[in-house]
């Protein structure tokens, strides 16, 4: 049975960064893509970008773009999310998912990891 | 970016109702659609993928119908496990979108 599990909880400074891990256990690591999605406090759910580590080039949405790295270690099966200059406004629960179908971007998320709240706070 | 909008916002029922939950795309987004149950503190869960193929495990009375840009989620016969969030996502043109939820509340 996959399982993805996420590191724990962080509280951030302003301006600074954070790396967020996720580790799938139980399954093929390579060949799915792992996508980060994020929730605002009382919010929906947000798209940040995703990559299937064989592949290794990530897409993130574009409002990331130039803070935030996704990278995969197919050596310990985990990814990772990077988010840098953070703003009170990045406070959420950060999701990583699995795709369903493997070697495919276009492909719903059938596994997800448990979350990992980042709060941002001076 | 397509823009998704899910509709009602939120919606009342009692168990054993059917209920529907529509997700319009700003934009055809073909068959790229799936839908999410999420309850709180907790990870969403995938209920359909592609409009309308049900994933595994999940219970026959949810499912899927449309194409382009007009999407609808239905619950035959609500259940109390039912009572959640559910989100569609669109997964034609990046970035991926998701609708804003639609919350399903005990009438």
């Amino acid at each position: 049975q996959v399982q993805l599990v996420q590191s724990g909880a962080e509280v951030k400074k302003p301006g600074s960064s954070i790396k967020v891990s996720c580790k799938t256990s139980g399954g093929t690591f390579n060949d799915y893509a792992i996508n980060w999605v994020r929730q605002a406090p009382g919010q929906g759910l947000e798209w940040v970008g995703g990559l299937i580590p064989v592949f290794g080039n990530a897409n993130y949405t574009q409002k990331f773009q130039g803070r935030i790295a996704i990278t995969a270690d197919e050596a310990t099966n985990t990814a990772y999310l990077e988010l840098n200059s953070l703003r009170s406004e990045d406070t959420a629960v950060y999701f990583c998912a699995r795709a369903r179908e493997s070697y495919d971007f276009w492909s719903a998320y059938s596994k997800w990891g448990q979350g990992t709240l980042v709060t941002v706070s001076s | 970016d397509i823009q998704v909008t899910q509709s009602p916002f939120t919606l009342s029922a009692s168990i054993g109702d059917r209920v529907t939950i529509t997700c319009r795309a700003s934009q055809s987004v073909n068959s790229w659609l799936a839908w999410y149950q999420q309850k709180p503190g907790k990870a969403p869960k995938l209920l359909i993928y592609k409009t309308f193929h049900l994933e595994s495990g999940v219970p026959s009375r949810f499912s899927g119908t449309g194409s382009g840009i007009e999407f609808t989620l239905t619950i035959n016969s609500l259940q109390p496990d039912d009572f959640a969030t559910y989100y569609c996502q669109q997964y034609n043109t990046y970035p991926w979108t998701f609708g804003q939820g639609t919350k399903v509340e005990i009438k």
